[in-house]
């Protein structure tokens, strides 16, 4: 059971570049999240599916885009990167409430 | 703007020393939940608080709910050099009905 899985660990892009963050998990959760964390502003929601199928915007969604591929994979794409996305990415899913997180993407945008 | 707050940003503390961090909220809170980041690790769920004025206890942890469910504390006692990393609040808040993280509580322990 290895639980919520993120590729890449480590990512450097240059602006305008794009690139997919992918994320798994095997516990059969029907939603799933992309998180983005900052310094001092704790973790902020960028996108959201509560099931297979379907997606929503969070509270920070310019500059990103999902996909639910099916119940185990949801994936964060960042169409042109720019400095302002360099983070840390988090994905998460849940199941009655209490969320679990992977082990998160470092994206350094230059 | 960012509905659900957290005080102290940072704590200092001696090891076997208690401390206490909260968590307050400008709206009512459906649900509180508590989770910890190790350094460079990821959130680890703690602990859900549902009923108003709710406490639930973890060995050392004690984690309370208000009564009226716009604010929520944890409180450690007897420090140890394992309790370091950041604590977040999470609540659901009637206006958005999805999860907000407070910015987090950043706990060093001095041995």
């Amino acid at each position: 059971n290895a639980g919520v899985t993120q590729t890449p660990k480590f990512q450097v892009l240059k602006t305008g570049q794009s690139m997919t963050l992918q994320c798994a998990q095997d516990m059969n959760h029907n939603s799933m999240y992309w998180y983005r964390q900052d310094p001092g502003m704790g973790l902020r929601l960028i996108y959201y599916s509560a099931s297979e199928g379907t997606t929503d915007k969070g509270e920070v969604p310019n500059g990103y885009n999902v996909s639910r591929l099916n119940k185990r994979e949801f994936s964060l794409r960042l169409e042109s990167a720019a400095p302002s996305q360099t983070s840390v990415y988090f994905c998460a899913s849940s199941e009655l409430g209490q969320q679990f997180f992977g082990p998160g993407t470092r994206l350094t945008v230059l | 703007g960012q509905q659900v707050m957290q005080i102290p940003q940072y704590q200092h503390v001696q090891e076997g020393e208690d401390f206490t961090t909260y968590c307050n909220s400008s709206t009512t809170l459906s649900n509180i939940q508590w989770y910890k980041q190790r350094p460079g690790g990821h959130p680890v769920f703690l602990i859900q608080l549902v009923k108003s004025g709710e406490v639930k206890k973890q060995k050392r942890l004690t984690f309370q709910f208000g009564e009226a469910k716009k604010n929520s504390s944890l409180h450690i006692t007897a420090t140890q050099t394992t309790d370091v990393g950041t604590y977040f609040c999470a609540g659901i808040t009637d206006s958005w009905g999805k999860l907000q993280f407070g910015a987090g509580t950043q706990v060093v322990v001095t041995p």
